[in-house]
C-alpha cells in the first residue's frame, strides 16, 4: 500500500545538538511539507517542497533545515539553533501544486529534549 | 489571504448525540475544501473533500456541504459514538496555490 512513512516515532535531543527527521513516500507526489504541532495546537508550515532540490520556508523555518534530493524523500533537521525544539512533526505529501487533491500525512515524530 | 476559522473546542457529547463543527474560510477563488481528523498520538487522515461549491462531502456518517455563499464547510454527524472521540481539523487549498491552511482544530469528547 501507497503512504507515507516517518521515522523515528520517538526522538530525543540533547543540548547542542542536531537531529534528523526522516519522511518517505511512495505516492509519487511531487509535493512534500513539514509541520509542527504543539500540544492542544494546530498545524504550523515548516518548510515546503514543490519539486526535487527546491523547497521553501514555511512558517516557522527560523532553527530548522530541509533537503529534497530525491522525489520520495524530504528530510527535516532541527539544530540546535532551534530553541524549543519539543513538539509532534507531521510529513505530509499532495500530488502536485496545481492540484486540488488532498495531502496524505505520516504518523507523526515525536521530538523531545533530554 | 486564505484561511480558515473553526470553532473552538474542546467539545464533548453523549453518545448518538448529534454533532456539529463549524468552519468558515476565506478565500479568492474556488478552493477545494477538506475535513481532517487525528486521533490521540497519530498523523492526520483525510476524513472528506468537497472540490467545488454545494458538492457534499460524506464519509464514516460524517457529512460536509461546501457553501460559497456563506463561506462555510460545516462537519455534521447524526449521531456519534465513542470512537469518533478525536481533533478535527478543516482546511483548505486553492488549485493553483503551493500551500494547505488549516483550522486550529476542534477536539470532540463522546462519553458513552
Amino acid at each position: 500500500d501507497g503512504g507515507i512513512t516517518q521515522s523515528p516515532k520517538y526522538l530525543f535531543r540533547k543540548e547542542g545538538q542536531n537531529v534528523t527527521l526522516s519522511c518517505e513516500q511512495n505516492l509519487n507526489h511531487d509535493a512534500m511539507y513539514w509541520y509542527r504541532q504543539d500540544p492542544g495546537q494546530g498545524l504550523r508550515l515548516i518548510y515546503y517542497s514543490q519539486i526535487v532540490n527546491d523547497f521553501q520556508k514555511g512558517d516557522i523555518a527560523e532553527g530548522y533545515s530541509v533537503s529534497r534530493e530525491k522525489k520520495e524523500s524530504f528530510p527535516l533537521t532541527v539544530t540546535s539553533a532551534q530553541k524549543n525544539p519539543t513538539a509532534f512533526y507531521l510529513c505530509a505529501s499532495s500530488v502536485s501544486r496545481n492540484s486540488n487533491q488532498p495531502q496524505h500525512f505520516g504518523d507523526g515524530t515525536r521530538l523531545s529534549i533530554l | 489571504g486564505d484561511s480558515v476559522t473553526q470553532m473552538e473546542g474542546p467539545v464533548t457529547l453523549s453518545e448518538e448525540a448529534f454533532l456539529t463543527i463549524n468552519c468558515t474560510y476565506t478565500a479568492t477563488g474556488y478552493p477545494s475544501l477538506f475535513w481532517y481528523v487525528q486521533y490521540p498520538g497519530e498523523g492526520l487522515q483525510l476524513l472528506l473533500k468537497a472540490t467545488k461549491a454545494d458538492d457534499k462531502g460524506s464519509n464514516k456518517g460524517f457529512e460536509a456541504t461546501y457553501r460559497k455563499e456563506t463561506t462555510s464547510f460545516h462537519l455534521e454527524k447524526g449521531s456519534v459514538q465513542v470512537s469518533d472521540s478525536a481533533v478535527y481539523f478543516c482546511a483548505l487549498k486553492q488549485g493553483s496555490g503551493n500551500q494547505f491552511y488549516f483550522g486550529t482544530g476542534t477536539s470532540l469528547t463522546v462519553i458513552p
